[in-house]
């Protein structure tokens, strides 16, 4: 199946800092969503984004379906980011089955 | 966008018991809804595949005696976890697609505890 790799693995930010997160794919994909997980556990939908840019606020994401990866920008970091950040997919052989990457866990400190 | 519903976000249950989870998306109909499973610090790994009306597709691993999946109606999903046991204890949470281009939204997520 589809293999979905995400770094860095971990990250610790200043307040107001800049990040890029990145996932690679194995595979082509129909769709690919950028996740941020809260301390609850609950998965709050950023970006629906199989191919090109798109940008929401402080927060934008590219997809480079071609070259198998995608690109998480986060500018003017601020504590409530903090959390879990996963990609998921969902390859072209299965369709509807969303596969979700380890994740990168993000630490902003005031 | 759409929402899911999962209820209950916590329970607590002794082991040798067994605990329903509902899974309801409130303003679209999914035919297709999908459960996963995660442990502390780990990604979200894949259980089943829910399916309205017909049987749920299992991933490899995942018993279907332990784990026993009905989506009876087309907001409606169940998981029930039956014959508890601690190493049953995890975060479970579903999802289901909406649109044409199957988006993903997922829901709360329930804290499942067997002591």
């Amino acid at each position: 199946g589809i293999q979905v790799e995400q770094s860095p693995p971990d990250l610790i930010l200043q307040e107001g800092a800049n990040s890029t997160l990145r996932c690679n794919f194995s595979d082509s994909v129909n769709n690919l969503q950028w996740f941020h997980q809260n301390p609850w556990g609950q998965l709050i939908n950023l970006f629906y984004i199989p191919s090109g840019t798109k940008q929401n606020g402080r927060l934008s994401a590219t997809t480079v379906a071609t070259e198998r990866y995608s690109l998480l920008y986060i500018s003017s970091s601020q504590t409530t980011d903090s959390g879990v950040y996963f990609c998921a997919v969902n390859s072209q052989t299965s369709y509807d089955k969303v596969i979700f990457g380890p994740g990168t866990s993000l630490s902003v400190i005031p | 966008g759409a929402v899911v519903s999962q209820h209950p976000s916590r329970v607590i249950c002794k082991s040798g018991t067994s605990v329903k989870i509902e899974c309801r998306s409130l303003d679209f109909q999914a035919t297709t809804m999908f459960w996963y499973r995660q442990f502390p610090k780990q990604s979200l790994m894949l259980m089943a595949t829910s399916n309205e009306g017909s049987k749920a597709t299992y991933e490899q691993g995942v018993e279907k005696d332990k784990f026993l999946i009905n989506h009876a109606s087309l907001t409606l999903s169940t998981l029930t976890v039956t014959s508890a046991h601690p190493e049953d204890s995890s975060f479970y949470i579903c999802s289901a697609n909406h649109g044409g281009r199957a988006e993903a939204f997922f829901g709360q997520g329930t804290r499942l505890t067997v002591v």
